[in-house]
């Protein structure tokens, strides 16, 4: 157990919709990161945070946007789903987000769009 | 762009044997290099990491080598176990900041008893 939790576990969902993913960090984590694990495109960083402003953005579609908040709690917004936006989206933490710092993955959450 | 090669993807060994994995990155600013271990329905876990300064780091059966001027590093891991067999990740600290981690697409590893 890692120590980063991450709700729900599961989400089934249609396309067009609108969906939040929940992310915990690891006690006393300052910094959150969110990737996108996928068959075809494998783990791919979507964008990290450090004590509430974003610090890195990677390869984030414009139809997700992610926050996170003074108790340093982060959501991934996903919007107007599409079919490829299947996957299991991964929330992960580290201390004080810089770099060289390991990085801390939580469970995942797995989510199908129909 | 930046890219992180993995090979082989899929690997079976003898329990007891040895397996290295072997990545190669693209990006020259890279200087952290982190290697995960994910079985089914979990997510990454860290096994072993190094950074740029070192060019050899062991932790038991597991070990990573990095060559900086040939853009290469590889896991190798000692007298297998039936338990080693899950998906192993390379990957390399990308980005201005260097925080955000570019990963290999993954190598599945099988060890037979």
């Amino acid at each position: 157990d890692s120590g980063v939790t991450q709700t729900p576990k599961h989400l089934i969902t249609a396309t067009g919709q609108r969906v939040t993913l929940r992310c915990s960090p690891r006690s006393g984590d300052l910094s959150v990161y969110w990737y996108q694990q996928s068959l075809d495109q494998g783990l791919q960083f979507l964008i990290q945070y450090y004590n509430g402003e974003e610090r890195a953005k990677g390869n984030i579609l414009e139809r997700f946007s992610a926050q996170q908040f003074p108790d340093l709690h982060s959501e991934l917004n996903l919007s107007s789903l599409e079919l490829g936006d299947s996957a299991l989206y991964f929330c992960a933490s580290s201390g004080s987000g810089g770099a060289w710092e390991t990085q801390y993955f939580g469970p995942g959450t797995r989510l199908l769009v129909l | 762009g930046e890219n992180v090669e993995q090979h082989p993807s899929t690997l079976s060994v003898q329990e007891g044997d040895s397996a290295v994995i072997k990545c190669t990155y693209s990006d020259s600013a890279s200087n952290y290099f982190p290697w995960y271990k994910q079985e089914l329905g979990k997510g990454p876990q860290l096994i072993i990491d190094i950074r740029s300064n070192v060019g050899e780091k062991k932790d038991q059966r597991i070990a990573v080598t990095l060559n900086k001027t040939a853009k290469h590093f590889s896991l190798h891991i000692t007298e297998t176990q039936p338990e080693d067999s899950a998906v192993y990740f390379c990957a390399a600290s990308i980005g201005q900041a260097g925080t955000a981690l570019i990963f290999g697409k993954g190598t599945t590893l099988s060890v037979s008893s």
